[in-house]
């Protein structure tokens, strides 16, 4: 079974510019994450999608940030403008709805530096 | 709401040794994972724990659930170089989400 893909998997940029990561999950998981790690810190939830549907993004900051999953497959986040604090590992995760937890299998994750 | 606390933030082991990270609930724990991370990359799922008293052990690491499903600790043995990175304790949360302690770095000093 394939695993979730992420890409770019490193991206640095300048403040004030845009930025995409994109996420493709496992074939049949209904369920799509997306979390930003800051360093030492635990996965923050920003969004999250069932099917092609937004289930949660209460913590996503929608002044600056996007997401969307077009036809409830492939996954774009994006950053427009990104500011310093936004610098992070930004993971990817699906999961089959019936094993929650257990079924969570995560991407290689994107690693961002705002400069 | 439910937050989830890992102890200790970090910790150097010389190779070879036995370690222990423990990560503790504020509410009944329903289903806990340990997940490791390497720097700056993906988790890798390790092991789930959801009845008290539970222990799982998978090669050299061995976690347990506590009879309250309130704590869970996770045990290495005769640590290894492999070892090294950083572990995350996770928690069945509603939604199907997860609430996650904020990690300990493992360091194995050859």
């Amino acid at each position: 079974e394939a695993g979730v893909a992420q890409s770019p998997r490193y991206k640095i940029i300048e403040k004030r510019q845009s930025v995409a990561f994109w996420c493709n999950p496992i074939s049949g998981h209904a369920t799509l994450y997306w979390y930003q790690q800051i360093l030492g810190q635990g996965p923050k939830l920003l969004i999250q999608f069932q099917n092609n549907g937004v289930v949660d993004d209460s913590q996503l900051p929608k002044d600056r940030f996007s997401a969307e999953r077009l036809k409830g497959v492939d996954s774009t986040l994006k950053i427009q403008p990104a500011k310093l604090e936004d610098s992070a590992v930004y993971l990817c995760a699906s999961s089959s709805q019936r094993t929650a937890g257990y079924g969570y299998t995560f991407g290689s994750g994107t690693r961002l530096t705002v400069v | 709401s439910q937050e989830l606390e890992q102890s200790p933030q970090s910790l150097i082991v010389q190779e070879g040794k036995n370690l222990t990270i423990n990560c503790t609930s504020s509410k009944t724990l329903y289903g806990l994972y340990w997940y490791k991370q390497k720097y700056g990359e993906g988790l890798i799922f390790l092991m789930m724990l959801q009845k008290g008293g539970e222990e799982k052990s998978h090669e050299k690491i061995t976690a347990k659930l506590d009879e309250k499903k309130q704590q869970s600790s996770l045990h290495i043995t005769a640590s290894q170089p492999s070892h090294a990175g950083i572990y995350l304790c996770g928690a069945d949360s509603v939604n199907y989400q997860l609430i996650w302690g904020a990690g300990t770095k493992l360091i194995i000093k050859p």
